[in-house]
């Protein structure tokens, strides 16, 4: 099994740019799609980002994804951060046999 | 519209099973490319992916728990039952199911359901 190391946190003032990093163990990052998911305290997880780079319908274009296979890991980048922002977030991935999130990341915007 | 629900015991003792449903509707698991998977989060702490089931009955488990659950599916009633035997304090978590497809994503989710274990 690999594993996804996230940052346990990360903060930023409104209207700044955050980039949140997962980078995988093993197996190349670029082998299976990334995804991003937004959790707010007492919700479901929520999509921001699909296999990779792709925004689901609804997502602002201020929510894109990326992955480098130079340091074997995707990131998640958010600008002109709005106080609404402020969630939880998970980067996930897999392999042949096993779907595996990341520590997840709090973002606060202060 | 697509929607998922979980439903099952919220309180279950130290070593008994856990039988959970997701009931959804929206879609159909026999549609190629479609999954309903299981996911965890203990209170305060990261998701937990747990098991999956596709459209051709393939089965996957996490490694770690491969041990203790079992993923079945009802097409007829489009619904999908995870059963997790020995249960454990360690288990108290929300158990969330999920809609996901054979790239990874997982699209809808269920509200989740909080189980306890606790004697």
């Amino acid at each position: 099994n690999f594993m996804l190391t996230q940052p346990h946190s990360v903060s930023e003032s409104p209207g700044k740019t955050v980039t949140i990093s997962c980078t995988r163990s093993s197996g190349s990052i670029a082998s299976n799609y990334v995804q991003w998911y937004q959790q707010r305290p007492g919700s479901s997880p929520t999509t921001v980002i699909y296999e990779d780079n792709q925004r689901p319908s609804g997502v602002p274009d201020r929510f894109s994804g990326s992955i480098d296979s130079s340091s074997n890991s995707a990131s998640l980048t958010i600008s002109g951060l709005k106080t609404e922002d402020e969630a939880d977030y998970y980067c996930q991935s897999y392999d042949s046999s096993n779907q595996v999130f990341g520590g997840g990341t709090k973002l606060t915007v202060l | 519209q697509v929607t998922l629900r979980e439903s099952g015991p919220a309180l279950v003792k130290p070593t008994q099973t856990l039988t959970l449903t997701c009931t959804f509707s929206g879609f159909s698991l026999s549609t190629s490319g479609m999954c309903v998977s299981w996911v965890r989060q203990p209170p305060g702490k990261a998701l937990e992916w747990l098991a999956l089931i596709d459209w051709d009955d393939d089965k996957y488990y996490s490694t770690s728990l491969k041990t203790r659950l079992t993923i079945s599916k009802d097409t007829s009633k489009n619904q999908v039952v995870l059963t997790m035997t020995n249960m454990d304090p360690v288990d108290t978590a929300t158990y969330y199911c999920a809609r996901m497809y054979s790239s990874g994503w997982s699209d809808y989710w269920g509200q989740g359901t909080l189980v306890t274990v606790s004697s």
